[in-house]
């Protein structure tokens, strides 16, 4: 989705790097996403915003830490990137309606960590 | 724990077959499922959702079929098209608690559709 874009699309980097990734929407959405998706595990929540003052973790946030810069911006750190950090990185956001929350994608980030 | 699973992790069908693509879960306090479809080199796109409160939604050539009974869901596509070629993922939102707005993702079943 074009309303939702990461930087960069790919990255190859050394084990002990420190890495950014940003994310970037256009949706005027309040919530936004960090997730991973490896082969065969699916997408798993690293971390989550409900708005700019509001951070919490998901299931898999040990060695990553996020920052909200503004309601469109959301980016994602790996303060000492290690191998099994290698995945596919996606963010999404949603605009929270009564019971429904559909999130949608950015186009992913594809990191490896050699 | 709560999961939501796949029966099938992959699906071949011939052009123009009708596919179904099923998704158990188990948590019986998600009151709201979005199926996704993710083509290769691409973020997950939204194809259709339904709510707890319906048994069935139709879309364009898509339908979801949820059955409450045995926490089942189902997606199916009329007249499948080689374009329909992706990854198929299921996910619910729970509804209230802290674990609400977060989805929660099935493994993903590889639809093939061949001409």
């Amino acid at each position: 989705d074009a309303d939702v874009t990461q930087t960069p699309r790919n990255r190859i980097t050394k084990t002990g790097k420190r890495i950014m990734l940003e994310c970037s929407q256009t949706k005027g959405h309040d919530r936004m996403y960090w997730y991973r998706q490896d082969p065969g595990l699916g997408l798993r929540l690293i971390y989550y915003s409900f708005d700019v003052k509001d951070i919490n973790k998901g299931e898999i946030s040990d060695g990553y830490s996020v920052s909200r810069q503004a309601q469109a911006k959301f980016s994602l750190s790996l303060e000492s990137a290690i191998p099994n950090q290698t995945a596919l990185y996606f963010c999404a956001t949603s605009d929270f309606k009564g019971s429904a929350d559909t999130q949608y994608f950015g186009p992913g980030t594809r990191l490896t960590v050699l | 724990g709560e999961n939501v699973g796949l029966h099938l992790p992959t699906l071949s069908v011939q052009e123009g077959d009708n596919s179904i693509i099923n998704c158990a879960y188990s948590n019986s306090a998600s009151d709201y499922f979005i199926w996704y479809k993710q083509e290769s080199g691409k973020g997950p796109q939204f194809i259709i959702d339904i709510r707890s409160n319906m048994d069935k939604r139709q879309g364009q050539r898509v339908t979801v079929l949820l059955n409450k009974t045995v926490k089942h869901l189902s997606l199916q596509i009329a007249a499948t098209q080689p374009g329909d070629s992706a990854v198929y993922f299921c996910a619910e939102n729970r509804a209230g608690g802290t674990s609400y707005g977060k989805l929660t993702f099935g493994q993903g079943t590889i639809l093939t559709v061949h001409p």
